[in-house]
């Protein structure tokens, strides 16, 4: 199994201001993805970073938005942009495991725009 | 931590109980069905999957089912107990041929409470 850990834990931040959630795993993968899950809700995919290329985004997303990095196999970025109160979610990385549909999440990051 | 299930259907149960949730499904064409257990303030972790050609597949307490007729997913608990309190997430895998591996179209969920 694959140890994720995601920084911050949680925060609170301004409208309009941006907040970059870092994620960080054990062991070299490809593959890492970004969901969101808003209060209340299931989750979300955002996007599928590959390292060495541009992340590829889901319908509604935009990279405006969200820019993500990753700048090697154990290491990715997600940026939230421009803040607004409607961006509150918990933000969670993951990574596929070694059984097809096994995918480990990270802790998640408890985002609050006021 | 805070729960994320505010606005989640719910399932009470006493231990000991079999617990059955339910979950339904919108992609005819996805390959695998995938159910997830998050606990307050983690993220989701696996806990069965179960392949489209299959109707049926059993774990270690947990069963899930499969109707493709009706597009409904079930997660049967047996001897339910408190660790099992938690909300459980059904999931879609559509491979499409390889070229979507790993992304999951999560449902709805349901809140597990189990009392003791």
């Amino acid at each position: 199994s694959a140890v994720i850990s995601q920084k911050p834990s949680r925060d609170i931040c301004q409208r309009g201001t941006s907040l970059t959630i870092q994620c960080q795993v054990d062991s070299q993968v490809t593959m890492m993805f970004w969901y969101r899950q808003q209060p209340g809700q299931s989750l979300t995919l955002i996007a599928t970073a590959n390292q060495g290329s541009e992340a590829t985004y889901e319908s509604g997303f935009v990279i405006d938005k969200f820019p993500i990095s990753r700048p090697n196999l154990t290491f990715s970025t997600l940026t939230v942009s421009n803040m607004s109160p409607e961006d509150s979610s918990i933000y969670l990385c993951s990574v596929p495991g070694l059984i097809y549909n096994e995918q480990f999440f990270g802790p998640g990051t408890r985002l609050t725009v006021l | 931590g805070e729960s994320v299930g505010l606005h989640l259907p719910t399932l009470s149960v006493q231990e000991g109980d079999n617990s059955i949730i339910n979950c339904a499904y919108s992609n005819s064409a996805s390959d695998y069905f995938i159910w997830y257990k998050q606990e307050s303030g983690k993220g989701p972790q696996f806990i069965i999957d179960i392949r489209s050609n299959m109707d049926k597949r059993q774990g270690q307490r947990v069963t899930v089912l499969l109707n493709k007729t009706v597009k409904h997913l079930s997660l049967q608990i047996a001897a339910t107990q408190p660790g099992d309190s938690a909300v459980y997430f059904c999931a879609e895998n559509n491979s499409q041929g390889g070229t979507s591996y790993g992304k999951l179209t999560f449902g709805q969920g349901t809140i597990l409470t189990v009392h003791p």
